[in-house]
């Protein structure tokens, strides 16, 4: 079965600081990575998702996120948080062998602090 | 990014009653939509998926008679909580996707409050 860690519940960083979102996976097959954003009381965003290529994709708002294989990581990360980032971050994988539904981790809560 | 819209964004209904949460995909063809519920400080718990045209897939420990899903057009899927109670408030969340391959795009979300 198709699966996703987020082994961090909350992530504290400074403003203009490197910000990481860790997620890993395990899959059977080749992964379909996505990263996706809730803001309170809203539904997700879409940011990036790794299908093939390159294992460095960039993605919306300026995050990007970088597939690792021999890790099975696919951790988020944005070279320099706004207080505005501040919000819940979902890792999901799609889950081919069950008709392509998303599998998500359990969430990280991103403080980004002025 | 596609526009799914979700309404009505908030609810609160009376025990017993029953409330219907549309979701539409504005710009683009749904071809599957799922339906989600998440607690607070939670991750999202899929509860159900539908193709158009054909019966909704529930996952298991969801009630289909109790969540009614009808995807009766690409652009329209509908969620049904009947003789809501108030352990059903939550947040319910819809998503749609165009083909097995494309991105999943998420509806605004329906806080759900049962009195």
């Amino acid at each position: 079965a198709q699966s996703v860690a987020q082994p961090e519940d909350q992530v504290n960083v400074a403003e203009g600081n490197p910000l990481t979102v860790k997620c890993t996976y395990s899959v059977s097959g080749n992964p379909y990575l996505f990263w996706y954003v809730q803001y309170p009381n809203r539904g997700l965003q879409f940011l990036l998702k790794y299908i093939t290529g390159d294992n460095l994709v960039k993605g919306s708002y300026g995050f990007e996120a970088e597939f690792n294989k021999s890790q099975t990581s696919f951790h988020l990360k944005k070279p320099s948080a706004l207080v505005s980032d501040s919000a819940l971050y979902f890792c999901a994988v799609r889950d081919i062998d069950q008709g392509g539904k998303l599998i998500f981790g359990q969430g990280t809560e991103l403080s980004v602090k002025p | 990014g596609a526009v799914v819209s979700q309404h009505p964004s908030r609810v609160i209904c009376k025990s017993g009653t029953s409330v219907k949460i549309e979701c539409r995909s504005l710009d683009f063809q749904a071809t599957t939509m799922f339906w989600y519920r998440q607690f607070p400080k939670q991750s999202l718990m899929l509860m159900a998926t539908s193709n158009e045209g054909s019966k909704a897939t529930y996952e298991q420990g969801v009630e289909k008679d109790k969540f009614l899903i009808n995807h009766a057009s690409l652009t329209l899927s509908t969620l049904t909580v009947t003789s809501a109670h108030p352990e059903d408030s939550s947040f319910y969340i819809c998503s749609a996707r165009f083909g097995t391959g494309g991105i999943s795009f998420f509806g605004q979300g329906t806080r759900l409050t049962v009195v």
